[in-house]
């Protein structure tokens, strides 16, 4: 079982429809995660950042974990064409203070 | 604003050559992680310096090696190309020597191994 899961998609949603993102993961030590938007041919950009159970919103976006189910989530609203990207979960605080990534989720967004 | 610079931005390398890629950013951040990317793949650790010392490493072989000088400017070594080290090579600051702080990526240094 891999450590950190993601469905790499595409998902393709009509623009101003709510976006949901999802990961799942299997090591239990995780406690700080992220979200990241990453344009082709440009390094990642850090959306979001949470630390253990909860939710976190910010503008038109909302970062939700759940430790007790091993599953974070990344919602959308109002989504627009300017958020096609590849989205990347991302988690850290292990054992051995690396940050996993998952493989990263492609979404358009049609206008 | 980080500012972090990566260079060169491509390259394309033969197998068994060597290559250095560089990572800077003005905000004084001390610590850099390096990752390498595969198409269609996310982020794979490789190392992380804090304060010119390696901080921990991921699942990869010596011949990648790195330096991070005085001013937290820092460089990815990878002697001996292999045809699989052609991916997409991404340097990341961050403060406190934590991979679970904060960081913030370069647009990444794009390496093609022929």
């Amino acid at each position: 079982q891999k450590e950190v899961e993601q469905d790499p998609g595409p998902l393709s949603v009509p623009e101003g429809a709510i976006v949901s993102l999802n990961c799942t993961y299997s090591n239990s030590a995780f406690q700080y995660f992220m979200w990241y938007r990453q344009y082709s041919r440009k390094g990642p950009e850090l959306l979001m950042y949470t630390y253990s159970s909860g939710n976190k919103e910010d503008g038109r976006f909302t970062a939700q974990v759940d430790k007790s189910s091993k599953y974070i989530s990344l919602f959308i609203r109002d989504s627009q064409p300017s958020d096609s990207a590849t989205y990347l979960c991302a988690m850290g605080g292990g054992r051995d203070d690396k940050i996993i990534f998952g493989k990263g989720t492609r979404l358009h967004i049609l206008p | 604003e980080t500012g972090v610079t990566q260079s060169p931005t491509h390259l394309i390398k033969t197998r068994g050559q060597q290559v250095t890629l560089r990572c800077s950013s003005q905000s004084g951040h001390n610590t850099v992680s390096w990752y390498q990317q595969a198409l269609g793949q996310g982020p794979q650790f490789i190392f992380q310096y804090y304060r010119e010392e390696e901080n921990g490493r991921g699942n990869f072989p010596p011949r990648f090696s790195g330096l991070q000088f005085p001013n937290y400017s820092s460089e990815l070594n990878v002697n001996a190309l292999e045809l699989d080290d052609s991916a997409l090579y991404l340097c990341a600051i961050g403060m406190g020597g934590r991979s679970y702080n904060e960081q913030f990526f370069g647009p990444g240094t794009r390496l093609t191994v022929l």
